[in-house]
C-alpha cells in the first residue's frame, strides 16, 4: 500500500541509451512532480501536471519528456542520456496543486547512474 | 543569489541539546513555507508548513521572518532519531502563480551524537 511508487529503484545505463522511469500515486492526488537531485544534494523541480495537464517545465533539456497516461501516473522518458544526467529522480504528488500549497508526498526515488 | 540558501552544517549535536538553523529566501512575495526532513538515501518528507505567526510541532518550533526574509527550525531535546537533513522549502510567489513548485534549499545536516 505504498503511497507513491516509483521503478526501478536503480538505474545503470550506458551514454547514449534511452531509458524510463514510472511513477505510480494511489492517494488519489490530483498534481504529479518530478524532481532531479544532483550529486551535491539540491533538489530541483522538473515538470509537474495537474489532471494529466502539464504545468510546470522548467529549463530541462528536451531530452526529457515526462507522459501522464493518467492522474495516477507520471513517467519520464530520458533520450540519448548523458553522463550529467546521473542523480536521483523523485516523483511527488499533492492535491490540486492550483487550489492550495498542498504537502508533496515523495517517491522512494530512482537512483540513475549512466557511465 | 540562491533563491534559498541554507548552512550546509553539519550541526553536531548533543543527545537533549537545543540546535536552532535558518534559511533565508529571496523571493519577498513568497507565502508558502516549510520544512521538509530528508534522511540518508531516503525521499524527503514534509517535516511541518511555517506560519506568519510561528507554529510549533512537539519538539519542533518554526518561525518566519518576513521583514528579513528567514525562517528558523529550533529543535529541543534531540534524539538520535533527529539526525538528518532539513531541507528549507519555499513556493516562490503565490501557489497559484507558482504551480505548487516547490523550491529547496541545500539542506542542513544535523548530527545528533549520544
Amino acid at each position: 500500500d505504498t503511497a507513491v511508487s516509483q521503478t526501478p529503484k536503480y538505474l545503470v545505463t550506458q551514454m547514449g541509451n534511452d531509458k524510463s522511469i514510472k511513477c505510480e500515486q494511489n492517494l488519489g492526488h490530483d498534481t504529479m512532480y518530478w524532481y532531479k537531485q544532483d550529486s551535491k544534494k539540491f533538489l530541483k523541480i522538473m515538470f509537474s501536471y495537474n489532471n494529466k495537464e502539464l504545468i510546470i517545465n522548467e529549463t530541462v533539456p528536451n531530452r526529457f519528456s515526462p507522459k501522464s497516461p493518467d492522474k495516477a501516473h507520471l513517467n519520464l522518458h530520458i533520450n540519448s542520456l548523458e553522463l550529467g544526467d546521473s542523480a536521483v529522480y523523485f516523483c511527488a504528488s499533492s492535491q490540486d496543486g492550483n487550489r492550495g500549497p498542498y504537502e508533496q508526498y515523495f517517491g522512494p526515488g530512482t537512483r540513475l547512474t549512466v557511465t | 543569489r540562491k533563491e534559498v540558501e541554507q548552512d550546509p552544517g553539519p550541526f553536531n549535536v548533543p543527545e537533549g541539546a537545543t540546535v536552532a538553523f535558518n534559511c533565508t529566501y529571496s523571493n519577498s512575495a513568497s507565502q508558502s513555507f516549510f520544512w521538509y526532513r530528508q534522511d540518508c538515501r531516503k525521499e524527503p518528507k514534509l517535516l511541518m508548513s511555517v506560519y506568519s505567526s510561528g507554529n510549533e510541532d512537539g519538539r519542533f518550533t518554526a518561525q518566519l521572518n518576513r521583514a528579513s526574509q528567514y525562517i528558523s527550525l529550533l529543535i529541543r531535546d534531540s534524539k538520535l532519531s533527529d539526525s538528518a537533513t532539513y531541507l528549507c522549502v519555499v513556493i516562490p510567489g503565490s501557489y497559484k502563480a507558482a504551480g505548487n513548485k516547490l523550491t529547496f534549499g541545500g539542506g542542513t545536516r544535523v548530527l545528533v551524537k549520544p
